[in-house]
């Protein structure tokens, strides 16, 4: 079956302007999760979201946000874009049910450079 | 969830086995030990995971110490294609709650031919 897509691969934007990203996950998969990849911190989790919901967010300032959709679809968008949020974006899906045991299925990214 | 320690790098000769240590010296009872892997600027993959029996799949082999506070990961026969960095995390089963993997610095496999 189809893996989990991320559009646009590569994107450049400038400082202040707003971005939005979008992941369709694995079909049948109700979990999204958002992570960013920069060389100095790493992988970090921004948010997870499930049945259209926010499950779980992690240490990342508001202008972060998210939104799923009924049929799983998610964005990610970022105000006010600052340089230090030139990173990879990576997102992940997963099955979601009950016997979940973290197998999460992950993206090519989205490649943001900020200049 | 509980820490991991990994060496930063390592090599490996094309064709042999490579054995990546994990140390998770204060895992819970309840945490499993997961293996993903990130080839250069793609996104992770997950490789294999185990609670405390010893665990084998298409991909690589986990062996889990009795008392559960190191474990390593096993690729058989390593070909270039396995270069990359390779993160092992203890995590509790999400049953149905929140998925966050937290990922540390990994180790570097680089095969060589």
């Amino acid at each position: 079956k189809a893996g989990v897509t991320q559009t646009p691969r590569y994107l450049i934007k400038t400082r202040g302007q707003q971005v939005t990203l979008s992941c369709s996950p694995i079909s049948g998969h109700r979990s999204v999760s958002w992570y960013q990849q920069t060389p100095g911190q790493g992988l970090q989790f921004l948010f997870e979201y499930f049945s259209e919901t926010q499950r779980n967010k992690g240490n990342f300032p508001g202008r972060f946000s998210g939104r799923q959709f009924s049929n799983s679809r998610s964005e990610m968008n970022v105000s006010t874009l600052e340089l230090g949020d030139s990173a990879l974006y990576l997102c992940a899906s997963a099955a979601g049910g009950i016997f979940d045991y973290n197998e999460q299925f992950f993206g090519p990214g989205t490649r943001l450079t900020v200049l | 969830d509980a820490k991991t320690t990994q060496p930063t790098s390592m090599d490996c000769a094309e064709g042999r086995a490579a054995n990546l240590p994990c140390n998770h010296s204060t895992i819970s009872g309840n945490e499993y030990v997961y293996w993903y892997r990130q080839i250069h600027s793609q996104g992770p993959q997950y490789i294999i995971h185990g609670l405390k029996n010893n665990e084998t799949n298409e991909m690589a082999s986990l062996i889990i110490t009795e008392d559960r506070k190191s474990s390593t990961l096993i690729l058989p026969h390593a070909t270039l294609r396995d270069t990359a960095v390779y993160y092992c995390i203890v995590r509790a089963p999400t049953s149905g709650s929140a998925r966050q993997l937290t990922f540390g610095s990994g180790t570097q496999l680089t095969v060589l031919p």
